[in-house]
């Protein structure tokens, strides 16, 4: 299957600064992709939808001036979160997806995730 | 609007036994379901997906599962456990018609331990 590959695998912040990760498709290209938030023993919560070359499309509840996501190429979408605070810690997964025909084959591959930690 | 129930957060198994996840859907349209597994601080694999036609889908590791539209129902099954199939699984149904996989509603998960 596709690979999706997203770095850091962990980071750890001080509150106040921003923090970068990037979600790559190494092979193949992905015109959407999406980040996905999960917090401890809870389910998978979509963020946003990446879209190449546009602005990406936020989940209700979401801040998009501290989540800001750039998808500047097929193969790269990353997510900054911007003056962190320690609420902000939790495991980022993002996923790309891969057009299929016909449509129903359309899959989606995950990241291995971030573990962001503010301090 | 879509949502999904995993039954059970966590479910304890013997190695060798039958292995029974829980899930069950809603949805206003022909649902599309997945079932991801989540090993430790990784991201997420598909199992297995339902779309259309046989409603008993069979997936990797030996998982399979069978979509009852009757009892809106999708539950993950497996013959025989083994060790290595301890994670954590999560159903999910596609939001947009047509199966796009990326914009999924996701249960919360039931994590799957498997004595020796």
């Amino acid at each position: 299957g596709a690979v999706v590959s997203q770095h850091p695998s962990w980071v750890i912040c001080k509150s106040g600064t921003s923090v970068k990760i990037e979600c790559r498709s190494l092979d193949f290209q992905a015109t959407t992709m999406f980040w996905y938030r999960q917090f401890p023993k809870q389910s998978l919560m979509l963020m946003a939808t990446s879209n190449e070359g546009s602005k990406a499309t936020y989940e209700q509840g979401v801040e998009k001036d501290k989540f800001l996501i750039n998808h500047a190429s097929l193969t790269l979408s990353t997510l900054t979160v911007t003056s962190a605070h320690p609420e902000d810690s939790s495991f980022y997964i993002c996923s790309a997806e891969v057009p299929g025909y016909p449509f129903l084959d359309t899959e989606a591959f995950f990241g291995q995730g971030t573990r962001l930690t503010v301090v | 609007a879509q949502s999904v129930t995993q039954l059970g957060s966590h479910v304890s198994v013997s190695e060798g036994a039958l292995v029974l996840l829980r899930c069950n859907y809603s949805s206003s349209v022909p649902p599309y379901l997945f079932w991801y597994v989540q090993y430790p601080n990784q991201g997420l694999q598909l199992l297995l997906k339902y779309t259309t036609g046989a409603t008993l889908v069979k997936g990797i590791n030996g998982f399979e599962a069978e979509f009852k539209k009757s009892e809106t129902s999708f539950h993950l099954t497996k013959p025989s456990a083994h060790m290595s199939d301890a994670a954590e699984y999560f159903c999910a149904v596609s939001v947009n018609y047509g199966g796009s996989q990326g914009n999924l509603i996701f249960g919360k998960g039931t994590k799957l331990s498997v004595k020796p």
